[in-house]
């Protein structure tokens, strides 16, 4: 019964390669998000979808493609992928009404490694 | 725009003894604040938040958190250390399109 669930939760692979990272929620949200956590532990917000809509798309490069099937799945591409792509991925979920108000709710986590 | 300042990235406190994790937020309309907790190798799980009730919150753990306008802040305390509270703790703050806007985290550490 989990929440909000991330697969990979680890993702080894070389420059140049293409991977894609799933998020999926079972909390009957309509809002999802990507964040992206750097080295240093910094958190940004990348992109977030409501109901299968881009709300936000951070100054993210075009290598990074969000795609939502549905209002539960929000899944993230990475096209010919870079070292500074190494970074922990966030997927997070809350109601569009009062996203700030009920909070937002984080799933575990896909660390990505790029060698 | 709104952005989050925490203020020492790392804090150590011995076990029983009182955490303070400090936070300054900036933000050009009443603020909404949050306060994460990530354990090591986890993701992250809500603390508490403030959205204009009362301006002292409670949250898990035993943690609180207390609003102070004039001051700009948002310091997260605990009464008594435990080493399970061992963790990375990011303070935030929403943004104009419902995102977060995490501060730079506060790594604590509790000695036996």
């Amino acid at each position: 019964d989990t929440a909000v669930s991330q697969t990979p939760k680890y993702l080894v692979t070389q420059m140049g390669n293409d991977k894609s990272i799933k998020c999926e929620q079972n909390l009957g949200h309509d809002t999802m998000y990507w964040y992206k956590q750097d080295s240093k532990k910094f958190l940004k917000i990348m992109f977030s979808y409501n109901n299968k809509e881009l709300i936000i798309n951070e100054t993210v490069p075009n290598r990074f493609s969000p795609k939502s099937p549905d209002k539960a799945h929000l899944n993230l591409h990475i096209n010919s992928l870079e070292l500074g792509d190494s970074a922990v991925y966030f997927c997070a979920s809350s109601h569009r009404a009062g996203p700030l108000i009920k909070g937002q709710f984080f799933g575990p986590g896909t660390r990505l490694t790029v060698l | 725009a709104q952005s989050v300042t925490q203020l020492g990235s790392h804090v150590s406190v011995s076990e029983g003894a009182l955490v303070l994790l400090r936070c300054n937020y900036s933000s050009s309309v009443p603020p909404y604040l949050f306060w994460y907790v990530q354990y090591p190798n986890q993701g992250l799980q809500l603390l508490l938040k403030y959205t204009s009730a009362a301006t002292l919150v409670k949250g898990i753990n035993g943690f609180e958190a207390e609003f102070k306008k004039s001051e700009t802040s948002f310091h997260l305390t605990k009464p008594s250390a435990h080493m399970s509270d061992a963790a990375e703790y990011f303070c935030a703050v929403g943004g104009s399109q419902g995102n977060l806007i995490f501060g730079k985290g506060t790594k604590l550490s509790v000695k036996p």
